[in-house]
C-alpha cells in the first residue's frame, strides 16, 4: 500500500520559516493537500492542489510538490501556527494521510 | 456556511456494529463527496471511505470488508457502519466534505467536530 512519510517533529523560532516535508513514491505525479490540527480540534485544510490556499488561510502558508516530495512552508511563523500538520494524497482511489508532523514554535 | 455534525453512540461493545450519522446543514449534500476519517487516541488520521451524493462509494481497502457508507439525500445525511468492532476501532470519528474525490486534489474542506467512539465491554 502507498505510504506518505513525514518527520515526527519540526521546531522553528517565531518569525522564521518552517518547512515540513512529505515523501512518497512519485508523489509529484499526484496532488498533495495539507491539514493543520490543533489539540482537541478538527483538522483544517490549509493547502490543496499542491499549492492553493483555501479562503481564510493566511498567505504565509504555501506548498510545493515535485519528484517524491511535497513541502509545506510557513513563512514568518507565528505562535498560533503550533499544531500537527498532515499531508494527504490519493493513490489507487484511496486517500492516504502522512503520519503527521508536530510543529513547535519556540 | 456548510456545517457537519456527527452523531451516534459513544460506547460500543466488542463484536457489535458501530453506527454514526453525519448531518449536513447550511448547504446541500448534492454534488460533493462525503468522507469518514478516524483518529485513534494520540495517533494520526485514517481515511475510512467516501460516498458521492448519488450513492457510489469508495472504501479504504484495509477496512473495506467491515465498512458500509450510505447516504440519505432527503435528510441531508450520510452514515457509517463498522461491523464486528474491536478495541482497535476506538477513535475520534470525523465526517468531512471533499469537492473532488479520488485522484483530485481539492481536499477535504469542511469537517465535523468529531465524535469519540470507545469500544469496550
Amino acid at each position: 500500500s502507498y505510504e506518505l512519510t513525514q518527520p515526527p517533529s519540526v521546531s522553528v523560532s517565531p518569525g522564521q520559516t518552517a518547512s515540513i516535508t512529505c515523501s512518497g513514491h512519485k508523489l509529484g505525479d499526484k496532488y498533495a493537500c495539507w491539514y493543520q490540527q490543533k489539540p482537541g480540534q478538527s483538522p483544517v485544510l490549509v493547502i490543496y492542489e499542491d499549492n492553493k490556499r483555501p479562503s481564510g488561510i493566511p498567505e504565509r502558508f504555501s506548498g510545493s510538490n515535485s519528484g517524491n516530495t511535497a513541502t509545506l512552508t510557513i513563512s514568518g511563523t507565528q505562535a498560533t501556527d503550533e499544531a500537527d500538520y498532515y499531508c494527504q494524497a490519493w493513490d489507487s482511489s484511496t486517500a492516504v494521510f502522512g503520519g503527521g508532523t508536530k510543529l513547535t514554535v519556540l | 456556511q456548510v456545517q457537519l455534525q456527527e452523531s451516534g453512540p459513544g460506547l460500543v461493545k466488542p463484536s457489535e456494529t458501530l453506527s454514526l450519522t453525519c448531518t449536513v446543514s447550511g448547504g446541500s449534500i448534492s454534488n460533493y463527496f462525503w468522507s469518514w476519517i478516524r483518529q485513534p487516541p494520540g495517533k494520526g488520521l485514517e481515511w475510512i471511505g467516501y460516498i458521492y451524493y448519488s450513492g457510489s462509494t469508495n472504501y479504504n481497502p484495509s477496512l473495506k470488508s467491515g465498512v458500509t457508507i450510505s447516504v440519505d439525500t432527503s435528510k441531508n445525511q450520510f452514515s457509517l457502519k463498522v461491523r464486528s468492532v474491536t478495541a482497535a476501532d476506538t477513535a475520534v470519528y470525523y465526517c468531512a466534505r471533499d469537492k473532488g474525490g479520488s485522484g483530485y486534489g481539492a481536499g477535504m474542506d469542511v469537517w465535523g467536530q468529531g465524535t469519540t467512539v470507545t469500544v469496550s465491554s
